[in-house]
């Protein structure tokens, strides 16, 4: 099946830092990507989508100027989160589509802000 | 009432038995369906996807679509041990560009 690498897989840092979250279609292109939040024992939650050469679409409620996404090529998503504060701390991961079919995600990144 | 409901379990079944997940949804008018295996600390793996009535199977797995009833399952014949997960189920709209949305899971035990 398609692969969707994200990195890194886990990372802690410093309140008030910036932290960047790559994910890449190993060996597809995607045109669109995908950005979810997952706290723990709760379920995905949309957090952007992400379109090639175009501007990421935020979900309601989703600071777009927090959470930062670029999608500057067919292989390559980012999501940087700027200010990390300790409530950012969460699961996030990252899932990229092929056509119609649903997508397949990375691996995801734990994001600790202490 | 939210758009994609799942009994959040947990199941609890026995080697070698049937485990049957439920997933409900609020939207008449969704087209595609997905079935996720999510282990703990893990990022979700794509099981099944259906997209219309009926049934399909793949291997020890088969997905059930009543969209008059907007209702879908997952059997899982079988079980095992490493079957032993968070199961979700996501929904999607019409258009194949849209977004999908997840259900709350229900957590799965196969107890040897």
């Amino acid at each position: 099946g398609a692969v969707v690498s994200q990195h890194p897989s886990w990372v802690i840092c410093k309140s008030g830092t910036s932290v960047k979250i790559e994910c890449r279609s190993l060996d597809f292109q995607a045109t669109t990507m995908f950005w979810y939040r997952q706290f723990p024992k709760q379920s995905l939650m949309l957090m952007a989508t992400s379109n090639e050469g175009s501007k990421a679409t935020y979900e309601q409620g989703v600071e777009k100027d927090k959470f930062l996404i670029n999608h500057a090529s067919l292989t390559l998503s980012t999501l940087t989160v700027t200010s990390a504060h300790p409530e950012d701390s969460s699961f996030y991961i990252c899932s990229a589509r092929i056509g119609g079919t649903e997508a397949f995600f990375g691996q995801g990144t734990r994001l600790t802000v202490v | 009432q939210k758009e994609v409901e799942q009994n959040s379990g947990p199941l609890s079944v026995p080697e070698g038995a049937i485990a049957s997940l439920n997933c409900t949804y609020s939207d008449r008018v969704s087209q595609s369906f997905f079935w996720y295996r999510q282990y703990s600390g893990k990022s979700p793996e794509l099981i099944m996807s259906i997209y219309s009535n009926g049934d399909k199977e793949d291997g020890r797995f088969t997905a059930q679509l009543n969209k008059a009833s907007q209702y879908v399952s997952l059997l899982i014949r079988d079980s095992q041990p490493s079957d032993s997960a968070t199961y979700l189920c996501a929904v999607r709209g019409q258009s194949n560009a849209g977004k999908s949305t997840f259900g709350d899971g229900t957590t799965l035990t196969v107890k040897p």
